[in-house]
């Protein structure tokens, strides 16, 4: 299995502008999490899917920030408008279960910066 | 939530075992204990969890203290790759999502 895969890897966008990220699980996979991570707050759960069905967003820090999940291979995480204070790396991770001793796969992130 | 207390860093020789301690003071009954790492420029990766028992897998190992109050991971022989940042989370009962605190920075000394 590829694992999960992120893109861009990269992105570099200027404040104002509308930034998607994108995720696919590893297949069969139940839970999607996406997480950020800054020097500052560390690492932080934003929102995560079971079955394609957001279940908790309480760590989504505004109303700018949306994430989707239209099948079980597919997610996007977008940001409109960005601002600097966005910048950060965004982390998806996948699960089999969901449960207390499922194992976290995470994606190699994808670093962000609004200029 | 239970929170876990880490060293900021430690650090280790190459070939020697490390021992990385976690305390839990205020973990529950049936909270599982996770150990995950992040390589430089990498996400995070999972090491080993227990219970109550002490747990080893290819990784690691995970010494689980009496009362649980406590645990430290052990890397038997430190390699350079061993280098990270060690994350000791507890998983609540009911939650699906991971509290990653600050950490514990690993350093290997060749």
């Amino acid at each position: 299995d590829a694992g999960v895969i992120q893109s861009p890897r990269h992105e570099v966008t200027e404040m104002g502008q509308e930034v998607t990220l994108r995720c696919k699980p590893i297949s069969g996979h139940d839970y999607l999490f996406w997480y950020r991570q800054t020097m500052m707050r560390g690492l932080e759960l934003l929102i995560y899917f079971n079955n394609n069905v957001p279940i908790d967003d309480s760590g989504m820090p505004e109303d700018r920030f949306s994430a989707k999940m239209p099948n079980a291979s597919f997610s996007t995480l977008k940001i409109q408008p960005s601002e600097p204070r966005d910048s950060a790396v965004y982390f998806c991770a996948s699960s089999l279960a969901g449960g207390l001793t499922d194992t976290q796969y995470f994606g190699p992130g994808t670093r962000l910066t609004v200029l | 939530d239970a929170k876990t207390t880490q060293p900021n860093s430690m650090e280790s020789n190459e070939e020697e075992p490390v021992h990385l301690p976690c305390n839990h003071s205020t973990i529950s009954g049936t909270d599982y204990i996770h150990w995950y790492r992040q390589l430089p420029s990498q996400g995070p990766e999972y090491v080993i969890h227990g219970l109550t028992s002490n747990v080893n897998n290819r990784m690691a190992s995970l010494a689980i203290a009496e009362d649980r109050k406590s645990s430290t991971l052990i890397l038997h022989r430190a390699t350079l790759r061993d280098a990270a940042v060690y994350y000791c989370i507890l998983t609540k009962t009911g939650a699906n999502n991971l509290f990653f605190g600050t950490g514990t920075r690993l350093t290997v000394i060749p």
